[in-house]
Formats: structure tokens, sequence, C-alpha cells
């Protein structure tokens, strides 16, 4: 069974700074999924990047990177230029590629709780 | 107009009660899911649905029960709730692999949540 794992249960960041959050997984398969989901306290689970495990290349979405390092199993996300809208709680998921049994399942981390100071 | 919706939003109910949550997409996806979401513990999988004749279990199926009455809508029943149900349910949808065979190409869209209170 795959495991994520979010080591950090709360991080805080200047308002315009970089932060990097943390995530490592554990998994027997060579391909996958991973995902980082932003939920503000409106509860919303809103996507924010997607990494697939063959690709070499790290996602990037406008102001979120993601560093990913198969060989490590981690995969961090990097905030620039935070803004006071990027706090929220923030979910390491994976998932596998395959079909069959439990592959659909997204295996969630328990989140971060990212802080944005003015 | 949100593509993944749910109600009710928050729910309060007593233990033994049956309660139905409701799920609707307009995404024209055809996979759906239920999952919960607890304090510390992130989101585990209770049910999902790859079209209306396919229902499947997952990480934590007991003590609930599904609906796939079309398509765009897929409803949680909790038949007897009790106080350890309480929590937040959420809703997602993916588009499925189509022709990718084995492999499995797609993201899941999570709808807004229900917060449930069982009393």
């Amino acid at each position: 069974a795959q495991t994520v794992t979010q080591s950090q249960p709360e991080m805080s960041v200047q308002e315009a700074e970089t932060v990097t959050l943390s995530c490592t997984y554990d998994t027997s398969e060579s391909d996958y999924y991973l995902f980082w989901y932003k939920q503000p306290p409106s509860r919303q689970m809103i996507l924010v990047i997607r990494q697939e495990a063959y690709k070499q290349q790290n996602a990037t979405e406008n102001r979120f990177s993601v560093n990913f390092q198969k060989a490590a199993k981690s995969f961090s996300l990097k905030i620039s230029d935070s803004q006071l809208g990027d706090a929220a709680m923030y979910f390491c998921a994976y998932r596998s590629r395959y079909s069959g049994a439990g592959s659909y399942q997204l295996t969630f981390g328990k989140g971060t709780k990212l802080s944005v100071i003015p | 107009d949100a593509d993944v919706t749910q109600t009710p939003r928050n729910r309060i109910t007593k233990t033994g009660k049956r309660i139905m949550l409701e799920c609707s997409q307009t995404k024209g996806h055809d996979r759906m899911y239920w999952y919960r979401q607890d304090p510390g513990l992130g989101l585990r999988l209770i049910y999902y649905s790859f079209d209306v004749k396919d229902i499947n279990k997952g990480e934590i199926s007991d003590g609930y029960s599904v609906s796939r009455q079309a398509q765009a809508k897929f409803s949680l029943s909790l038949e007897s709730a009790i106080p350890n149900q309480t929590a937040l349910y959420f809703c997602a949808t993916s588009e499925g692999s189509g022709t990718s065979g084995r492999f499995v190409s797609e993201t899941q869209y999570f709808g807004p949540g229900t917060r449930l209170l069982v009393l």
C-alpha cells in the first residue's frame, strides 16, 4: 500500500516571499501521479498542480512549482511571491497510474497548514 | 456555476437517523467518488463508481451505501448514523481513461464538501 507523509503540520511565510512544503511517499510502483491540493477556509479542495512520475521535468503552474525527486520519493511544492490568498491547508496526494483494484484511490497526506503574514 | 455540487452543505442529525448526501456534476465525467475527511487524517475513500452500473467499495465503506442514479448524480447514505461518522464529506469526479487502456489518465475534481455532525 502507498503512504504519503507531510512532515510539516504548520508553516508560515511572509507575503511576497517563497515557501516550500515537503512531501514524501512510499510506493513499489514505477508509474503514478502526484498532486498538490489546496483547501482554503471555504473547505473546497482545489487542484494546485499535478506531476506524472514518468516525466522528468518538474511541473509548474504560475507561482507554483514542484521539485520531484523520484529516486528519493520526494515531491515538494514551492510557492513563489506568496499572497494572502495562498493561506490554506495543502495536501499532497498519490495515485497509481495503472488500472486495477484500488488504483483509483487518491492517497492523501495529513496536510500542512500554511499561514501568510502580511 | 460550479461543476460539482453537493447538498446539503451542512447537516446536523441524531444517532440512528438515516441521512443522504447528494452530489451532482456538470463536467460530463464518468467516474465519481465519495471521500471522508477527518481532522489530522486527510481524505479517505468511501465508495467510487465508474458508471451507473459499476460501484465499488473504497477504504472505509462500512456503515455507508451509495446510489448512482445517473451519470451526473451520486448519492451517499448513512443508514443509521453514529457520532464517529461526524466528518467533512467530499464528492469528486474524474473523466476516466477512455482509450488509454490499462493506464488511468485522470485528475479528480472535488465538490465543496458537506459538513455532517451526528449527535
